[in-house]
């Protein structure tokens, strides 16, 4: 069975810090971009992240640019979302979402964790 | 960036009626168009992509339309557990992938 599951959100001051894990079962991981994608309370998702099959290269949002770090590890079937320099806005349902097909063949998302909320106030 | 904007923003209808929502783009999108469905504490569930693809397990009452700039997600009769937001997502021009504001499908 093809799965997500999120962990590491929280409660965090403005100016701080969070890594999110997902980790990824049922499927050949290591074949697959795999992305990060939030939503904040009442509104539509925002697409923050994504990192290719390989780890080779990666891209943001520019609303996170500089401040969010995304990382994979094949062996372990995992991806990462470093957020530092956390602000109000940021404050959202972090979801990983894997592509419907391999190696960049389609950044649809047929795939999603459950979520993890990430709360951003002081 | 590709603005995806949706309408209406709220749909009152009844099990058994006919729904027709409409996403339009900024720009061409080509045919890499897709819509997704959401219930409140839930992630997104994939229903179409590339405009007129039924995901898998999706019933033949979703379908989706369109090309270019305007799309069309239409849900042919009703059913009690269709009732949700839906939210269409491009994949012609990115980064950044882009989604729309959703239309809310409610009861009458």
């Amino acid at each position: 069975q093809v799965q997500l599951v999120e962990s590491g959100g929280g409660v965090v001051q403005p100016g701080g810090s969070l890594r999110l894990s997902c980790a990824a079962t049922g499927f050949t991981f290591s074949n697959y971009f795999m992305h990060w994608v939030r939503q904040a309370p009442g509104t539509g998702p925002e697409w923050v992240a994504v990192i290719w099959h390989d780890g080779s290269k990666d891209s943001y949002a520019d609303s996170v640019k500089g401040r969010f770090t995304i990382s994979r590890d094949n062996s372990k079937n995992t991806v990462h979302l470093q957020l530092n320099s956390l602000r109000a806005e940021d404050t959202a349902v972090y979801y990983c979402a894997k592509t419907l097909l391999p190696t960049g063949g389609g950044e649809v998302f047929d795939v999603w964790g459950q979520g993890t909320m990430v709360t951003v106030s002081s | 960036e590709t603005v995806l904007t949706q309408s209406p923003a709220t749909l009152s209808l009844s099990p058994g009626e006919r729904a027709t929502l409409s996403c339009r783009a900024s720009q061409s999108v080509s045919g890499y168009l897709a819509w997704y469905q959401q219930k409140p504490g839930q992630a997104p569930r994939l229903l179409i992509y590339d405009a007129s693809n039924r995901a898998t397990g999706i019933p033949a009452r979703f379908s989706g339309s369109g090309s270019g700039t305007d799309f069309t997600l239409t849900i042919s009769s009703l059913e009690p557990e269709d009732f949700a937001v839906y939210y269409c997502q491009q994949r012609q021009n990115w980064p950044p992938l882009t989604f729309g504001g959703g239309t809310r499908v409610e009861i009458k």
